[in-house]
């Protein structure tokens, strides 16, 4: 079955210090791979996103994600946290082909950033 | 920047009540989706439409519900009969001009629907 994990429900960093948050996914297809974050009261921006080719990936905000097939992963980070990073953010899987180009989501993972 | 709109940003209704809720896609883009989020729950795909057709519909999406493009800016979602379940945020989203890969999908700010 097609699924998306975001292992952790809440992280809280400092501002500063570095961030991961991990995605790992179960897809039967060539699966394209996304991070959207969603402030409050907005709509899902998207972050990044994994086609092909180079598998670390470097997104807006200074966001970057790695994708690791051998282990269904595409975890993001970010080296140096700003207050105005607290969101929550989501990842995402996508089919390669076809028409149908619907998105498997994860649950989220809702980012506090202390000061 | 070209965006996806949706209108309203909140509908309150009645349970039974029909409601449509509307999406403006940024407009040279090919494919529309409709998506939801209850609260605390994940992301859940509803439909995607493209060529004035449904392309996919999934479980959730039962004979309650309708999408339709009336015009050439305009993407509606239509419950025809509300029930307390159907509250949640509904994201619209857009994607895929011609020649281009589709599957970036650009999302709306989404409507809050609640269901009495």
């Amino acid at each position: 079955a097609q699924s998306v994990t975001q292992p952790d429900i809440h992280i809280t960093v400092s501002e500063g210090a570095s961030l991961e948050l991990r995605c790992n996914y179960s897809y039967g297809a060539t699966p394209y791979l996304f991070w959207y974050v969603q402030s409050p009261g907005q709509g899902l921006q998207l972050l990044l996103k994994y086609f092909s080719g180079d598998t670390l990936v470097q997104g807006i905000k200074g966001f970057e994600a790695e994708f690791k097939r051998s282990q269904s992963s595409f975890n993001l980070r970010k080296p140096s946290v700003h207050w105005s990073d607290a969101a929550e953010y989501f990842c995402a899987v996508g089919a390669a082909a076809g028409n149908n180009r619907k998105l498997i989501w994860g649950l989220g993972t809702s980012l506090a950033v202390n000061p | 920047e070209p965006e996806v709109t949706q209108t309203p940003s909140h509908q309150v209704t009645q349970m039974g009540q029909e409601v449509i809720l509307r999406c403006v896609p940024i407009s040279n883009h090919l494919y529309f989706y409709w998506y939801r989020q209850i609260l605390g729950q994940k992301v859940e795909f509803l439909v995607s439409f493209y060529n004035n057709e449904i392309s996919e519909k999934s479980e959730i999406f039962d004979d309650q519900f309708s999408v339709e493009r009336p015009d050439g800016s305009n993407f509606t979602l239509k419950i025809r009969s509300t029930k307390l379940e159907d509250s949640a945020m509904y994201f619209c989203a857009s994607s895929g001009t011609s020649g281009s890969w589709v599957g970036e999908q650009f999302f709306g700010p989404g409507t809050r629907l609640t269901v009495l």
